[in-house]
């Protein structure tokens, strides 16, 4: 166990809805990412939070958004979904250890199907 | 941005053989690289990470080695065994602008022949 949660770990809805995943990081995590895998894809980043506040952005399409609460928790909207969307999406945390790259923790993922 | 290349795809040894995968990165930035392992269907699990100031890494089967000058890294399992059978993705961490977030390789799929 990771220690980082995320919420439904499936869904599945239709084209032209929206979602809303959940992910809760780390006890004392500051930053929050969030990944895609499709089937024949590795892992594409999407974007990052660090303490509420966006701190890169990543291959993350205008029909996506996220925010990080200040409790820390985050939440990823995926709207007028199309079957491409169709994923693999893992949340994912770490915490602050300098310049010299922070170690990264994934979460179980959440699976979406869009039919 | 960084981009980090993986190869191979896929690799296939007899049990008990040694594995290598191999990963260049682009940004002379990056100063942090982990492997994870990705089980089908499950999250992908850190099994060892280098940082800049260290050219070698072990860990019992596992070892990473990294070459900066060359901006490559490289994962070596010996004494392969049927549960390391699993896809590995390196990653770089870019520093840039101060984000931090890891960029992976697009993964190997390491099939362990009994």
């Amino acid at each position: 166990d990771s220690g980082v949660t995320q919420t439904p770990k499936h869904l599945i809805t239709a084209t032209g809805q929206r979602v809303t995943l959940r992910c809760s990081p780390r006890s004392g995590d500051l930053s929050v990412y969030w990944y895609q895998q499709s089937l024949d894809q590795g892992l594409q980043f999407l974007i990052q939070y660090y303490n509420g506040e966006e701190r890169a952005k990543g291959n993350i399409l205008e029909r996506f958004s996220a925010q990080q609460f200040p409790d820390l928790h985050s939440e990823l909207n995926l709207s007028s979904l199309e079957l491409g969307d169709s994923a693999l999406y893992f949340c994912a945390s770490s915490s602050p250890r300098g310049s010299s790259g922070n170690t990264i923790y994934f979460g179980e993922g959440s699976w979406l199907t869009v039919v | 941005g960084e981009n980090v290349e993986q190869h191979p795809s896929t690799l296939s040894v007899q049990e008990g053989d040694s594995a290598v995968i191999k990963c260049t990165y682009s940004d002379s930035a990056s100063n942090y690289f982990p492997w994870y392992k990705q089980e089908l269907g499950k999250r992908p699990q850190l099994i060892i990470d280098i940082r800049s100031n260290v050219g070698e890494k072990k860990d019992q089967r596992i070892a990473v080695t990294l070459n900066k000058t060359a901006k490559h890294f490289s994962l070596h399992i010996t004494e392969t065994q049927p549960e390391d059978s699993a896809v590995y993705f390196c990653a770089a961490s870019y520093s840039g602008g101060g984000a931090d977030g890891l960029t992976f390789g697009k993964g190997t799929h390491l099939i362990i022949q009994p």
